[in-house]
């Protein structure tokens, strides 16, 4: 079975905070995503890996940064957390030559 | 106009009964087609892909795709409720040189007994 870690399931930081989401896969994919889910808007796109240490802009990249020093693990990082980033983080994985996305449990993170 | 649209419902549903889901896109080049299932508080779980047109079943669920009018729809027989949750409809769509995949917000289904 595939597996996809996240570190916390609920999070709750303070605007101006760096705050730090990890993502670990377990069946050596090369492709990882991090998405934000916000009622009525779907999961958005903010960053997505095809390799270590390669990095692609998805939909809304302002204000994340990310970094995938090992295959396994891809880092979201909020470098000032702001009250419009409290959201549902979900981070996936896939294959390269497949187009099925697998997901981890989600972070719910509150930022105040 | 989004790229996928879906009606956020809910659709209610009898249990015993088809619930029909279903999911407009506006890319003619949109490639494979996506169903997932997202329960309260989870995260979504593949249940259906779909890449030509027609209809493809598995088990209670059949996907139909129709390129031409750009539509997909999830029919689901025999609902429990156990399928009440919300559905996300996803495309892929080739962009720069890789895949991308565009959700839909999602249609919540309420299977009640």
């Amino acid at each position: 079975d595939v597996k996809v870690t996240q570190s916390s399931r609920y999070l709750v930081k303070r605007t101006g905070e760096k705050v730090f989401l990890e993502c670990v896969q377990d069946m050596d994919h090369e492709n990882m995503f991090w998405y934000r889910q916000d009622p009525g808007l779907g999961l958005r796109l903010i960053y997505f890996s095809y390799d270590v240490k390669m990095k692609e802009k998805g939909d809304i990249p302002e204000g994340y940064s990310v970094s995938r020093e090992k295959k396994e693990r891809f880092s979201l990082i909020l470098e000032s957390a702001s009250t419009n980033q409290t959201s549902m983080y979900l981070c996936a994985s896939k294959p390269g030559s497949y187009n099925e996305q697998f997901f981890g449990p989600g972070t719910r993170l509150t930022v105040l | 106009q989004k790229e996928v649209e879906q009606n956020s419902g809910p659709l209610s549903v009898p249990e015993g009964a088809i619930a029909s889901l279903n999911c407009t896109y506006s890319d003619r080049g949109s490639q494979s087609f996506f169903w997932y299932r997202q329960y309260s508080g989870k995260s979504p779980e593949l249940i259906m892909f779909i890449y030509s047109n027609g209809d493809k079943e598995d088990g209670r669920f059949t996907a139909q795709l129709n390129k031409a009018s750009q539509y997909v729809s999830l029919l689901i027989r025999d609902s429990q409720p156990s399928d009440s949750a919300t559905y996300l409809c996803a495309v892929i769509l080739p962009a720069g040189g890789y895949n991308k995949l565009i959700f839909g917000a999602g249609t919540r289904l309420a299977v009640h007994p």
